[in-house]
């Protein structure tokens, strides 16, 4: 167990769905991570929130959105979904912006139909 | 902004030999991580390095930064089954997110 707390672990859905995924940050960490991995993009890097703030986007789609709470769990919301969106998508959660480690969650995998 | 090249990409080796992966950034590194992923399976952390010249082992696998060249290695040493997966390398620019590299397959036949 990494401490990083990812839900659900699989979720199957069709396509123009809307879904929530949930990431609870190790005890400590302040920074979540989102990342989206598929065969062809391998991982890549889609928001990171610090404290409940939005610090960094990367390759994240409009149809994507996320937040941090203050209890700092963070959700991954995904919307209009597309076929293409089937992946696994994972949190990660580190201290101080990064610098002392990151640690990933077992990650949620995707299947829109 | 930087990206990681990972090679070679695929590595078939039998049990028993000596491997290495490599990690080449596009920008200067100032922290280099290694994780290893079974396939559909969360990154388990194995090594971060943060100077150049640093090296650090943990059990049979040795990772070294060599700043000047923005590259780091992995190196297994007698491979076995239980080192099989896919091994990735990310960075990081001060406090931002992980970038990663593509990834390396690494399988091992007994």
């Amino acid at each position: 167990d990494s401490g990083v707390t990812q839900t659900p672990k699989h979720l199957i859905t069709a396509t123009g769905q809307r879904v929530t995924l949930r990431c609870s940050p190790r005890s400590g960490d302040l920074s979540v991570y989102w990342y989206q991995q598929s065969l062809d993009q391998g991982l890549q890097f889609l928001i990171h929130y610090y404290n409940g703030e939005e610090r960094a986007k990367g390759n994240i789609l409009e149809r994507f959105s996320a937040q941090q709470f203050p209890d700092l769990h963070s959700e991954l919301n995904l919307s209009s979904l597309e076929l293409g969106d089937s992946a696994l998508y994972f949190c990660a959660s580190s201290n101080r912006g990064g610098g002392y480690g990151y640690t990933f969650g077992s990650g949620t995998r995707l299947t829109v139909v | 902004s930087q990206e990681l090249e990972q090679s070679p990409q695929s590595l078939i080796v039998q049990e028993g030999k000596n491997l290495t992966i490599n990690c080449t950034s596009s920008k200067t590194l100032y922290g280099l991580y290694w994780y290893k992923q079974k396939y559909g399976e969360g990154l388990i952390f194995l090594m971060m390095l943060q100077k150049g010249g640093e090296e650090k082992s943990h059990e049979k696998i040795t990772a070294k930064l060599d700043e000047k060249k923005q590259q780091s290695s992995l190196h297994i040493t007698a491979s076995q089954p239980s080192h099989a997966g896919i091994y990735l390398c990310g960075a990081s620019q001060a406090g931002t997110a992980l970038i990663f590299g593509k990834g390396t397959t690494l399988s091992v036949s007994s």
